[in-house]
C-alpha cells in the first residue's frame, strides 16, 4: 500500500493548461480503470473532480479532464483560472477492496 | 441531499482509544460503501478503512489490527473504533461515500471532518 507518486507542485498562468501526473503500479493505477481525482482548498473537505479515470461529475467544468496510460494517470486542467488554485489528489482502487491516494500536488496559478 | 457528519474527535493520550461516528442523511449506508480517510496536519490524504454493503471491512496496513470499522443500520451511522492510538494517528478524519456502490471509481460526498490529536 505505497502512496501513488504525484509532483509536489505545478504552476501555470491564467488561460494556460497544466497536467498533473499520478504514477502507481500494475497493482493499482495500471490494473484497474478506477482512478479518481480530488480538489481540496485550504480548510475544506476534498471535492470529486474526476471518477473512473475520465468521467466528470455533474457541475465540474469541462476544463478538467482525466486520462491514463499504463501505470500513470493524469489530470489536465485547460484554460486555467485563479479559482483552480488548490491541492489535487489522485486515488486508485488497489485491489483486495482497498484504495490508495497520491501524495498530492499543489497547483499555483501565477 | 446527501450529508455526512463526523463526530467523536478530540485529544487522547498515546495508547488510548476513541470512537468516531459518521452520521449519514440522504442515502442508506447499508446500500453503499463508506470509507474513512485521514489527513495529518499539513500532509496529504491517507485512506484508512472501508465498509461495504455486504458488511465486509478492510483496512490500510498502518491501522490493521488497531482500528475497527462498523455501522448501525438503524441509526444510518458508520463508526471507526480506534485503539492503541499513536502520535502518527493525529489527523483530521473524514468519512466519505462512494459515488456508485457498484464501482470503485470515486467518492462524491465528504463530511467536514473531525480532528483527532494523540498526545501526552
Amino acid at each position: 500500500q505505497s502512496a501513488l507518486t504525484q509532483p509536489r507542485s505545478v504552476s501555470g498562468s491564467p488561460g494556460q493548461s497544466v497536467t498533473i501526473s499520478c504514477t502507481g503500479t500494475t497493482s493499482d493505477v495500471g490494473g484497474y480503470n478506477y482512478v479518481s481525482w480530488y480538489q481540496q482548498r485550504p480548510g475544506k473537505a476534498p471535492k470529486l473532480m474526476i471518477y473512473d479515470v475520465t468521467e466528470r461529475p455533474s457541475g465540474v467544468p469541462d476544463r478538467f479532464s482525466g486520462s491514463k496510460s499504463g501505470n500513470t494517470a493524469s489530470l489536465t486542467i485547460s484554460g486555467l483560472q485563479a479559482e483552480d488554485e488548490a491541492d489535487y489528489y489522485c486515488c486508485s482502487f488497489a485491489g483486495s477492496y482497498t484504495f490508495v491516494f497520491g501524495g498530492g500536488t499543489k497547483l499555483t496559478v501565477l | 441531499e446527501v450529508q455526512l457528519v463526523e463526530s467523536g474527535g478530540g485529544l487522547i493520550q498515546p495508547g488510548g482509544s476513541l470512537r468516531l461516528s459518521c452520521a449519514a442523511t440522504g442515502f442508506t449506508v447499508s446500500n453503499n460503501y463508506v470509507s474513512w480517510v485521514r489527513q495529518a496536519p499539513g500532509e496529504g490524504l491517507d485512506w484508512v478503512s472501508v465498509i461495504y454493503s455486504d458488511g465486509g471491512s478492510y483496512y490500510a496496513d498502518s491501522v490493521k489490527g488497531r482500528f475497527i470499522i462498523s455501522r448501525d443500520n438503524s441509526k444510518n451511522t458508520v463508526y471507526l473504533q480506534m485503539n492503541s492510538l499513536r502520535a502518527e494517528d493525529t489527523a483530521i478524519y473524514y468519512c466519505t461515500k462512494a459515488r456508485d456502490p457498484y464501482s470503485y471509481g470515486g467518492c462524491d460526498s465528504w463530511g467536514q471532518g473531525t480532528l483527532v490529536t494523540v498526545s501526552s
